[in-house]
C-alpha cells in the first residue's frame, strides 16, 4: 500500500516548457514536502507546506488539503531542473510517507 | 556551516559483520532521522531523535540500532549485518517536528 504516489514516474520537457508533477495522499497529514534529488544523490528540501501555496523563484508547490492532493509547477523548465523531484508527507506522529519520484528530464 | 555530514560515504560489508554510520550535524537542530534509500522504493524511515537522549522507530527499524549521546550526532548501528541491508543510507535534521528538512550526503552500503 503506497500512501504517497506521485505523477507521472518519468518527464521529459524541452527547454521553456512549463512543468507539472503531482501528488496525492491517502492519510491525514500535518505537512507536506518537495525535495530534489540531484543526479550525484544529494537530496535538497524545496518546500514544506500545510496550506495554500508557495513560491521560490521559478517554481510553485500547492496544495489542497481536503482532496489530499499537492502540485509542484516549474515555469520556464531549464536543463538544470533535470533531477527527480520526490513528494513526503509529515504524519501527526512524526512519521513520514515518501514517494518514489518524478524522474525529470529538460532538454536543451 | 558544513550542515549535515555522514560517514562514511561509502562501505562493502561481509553477511554477519557490524559497522556504525555516523551522522553530524552544525545548525543546533533537535531532529534528526535515519532513511534508507532503495531502487524504486521511496524514502522509508528507521529510527528517529526529537532530542538528546531520545530515540524513536520508524517505519522500517528492524535490524538497526540508534542513539543520540550528544545533541549533534545521531549514530545508526547494524549488529549482524544482512544483504537485505544494502541500501543508500539519509540521515537528515531539522528544527522541530514540521520544518524544513536538510539531508546528508547519503552513505552507500553494500552487504555481500
Amino acid at each position: 500500500k503506497n500512501e504517497v504516489e506521485q505523477s507521472p514516474q518519468n518527464l521529459t520537457a524541452q527547454e521553456g516548457e512549463f512543468i507539472t508533477i503531482n501528488c496525492s495522499y491517502s492519510v491525514g497529514i500535518s505537512a507536506l514536502h518537495w525535495l530534489q534529488q540531484h543526479p550525484g544523490g544529494g537530496i535538497v528540501s524545496l518546500f514544506m507546506l500545510s496550506s495554500g501555496k508557495k513560491k521560490h523563484g521559478r517554481l510553485i508547490a500547492t496544495i489542497n488539503i481536503q482532496e489530499k492532493h499537492s502540485s509542484l509547477h516549474i515555469t520556464a523548465s531549464h536543463p538544470r531542473d533535470s533531477a527527480v523531484y520526490i513528494c513526503a508527507v509529515n504524519l501527526f506522529r512524526n512519521q513520514f510517507y515518501f514517494g518514489t519520484g518524478t524522474s525529470l528530464t529538460v532538454i536543451p | 556551516n558544513a550542515g549535515v555530514t555522514q560517514t562514511p560515504k561509502f562501505r562493502v560489508l561481509k553477511t554477519g559483520q557490524s559497522m556504525t554510520l555516523l551522522c553530524a550535524q552544525d545548525m543546533n537542530h533537535e531532529y534528526m532521522y535515519w532513511y534508507r534509500q532503495d531502487p524504486g522504493m521511496g524514502l522509508r524511515l528507521i529510527h528517529y531523535s526529537v532530542g538528546e537522549g531520545t530515540t524513536a522507530k520508524g517505519e522500517v527499524p528492524d535490524g538497526y540500532n540508534v542513539s543520540r549521546l550528544k545533541k549533534q550526532n545521531f549514530l545508526l548501528g547494524l549488529e549482524s549485518a544482512a544483504p537485505s541491508q544494502t541500501s543508500v543510507y539519509f540521515c537528515a535534521s531539522s528544527y522541530a517536528r514540521v520544518y524544513e528538512q536538510y539531508f546528508g550526503p547519503g552513505t552507500r552500503l553494500t552487504v555481500t
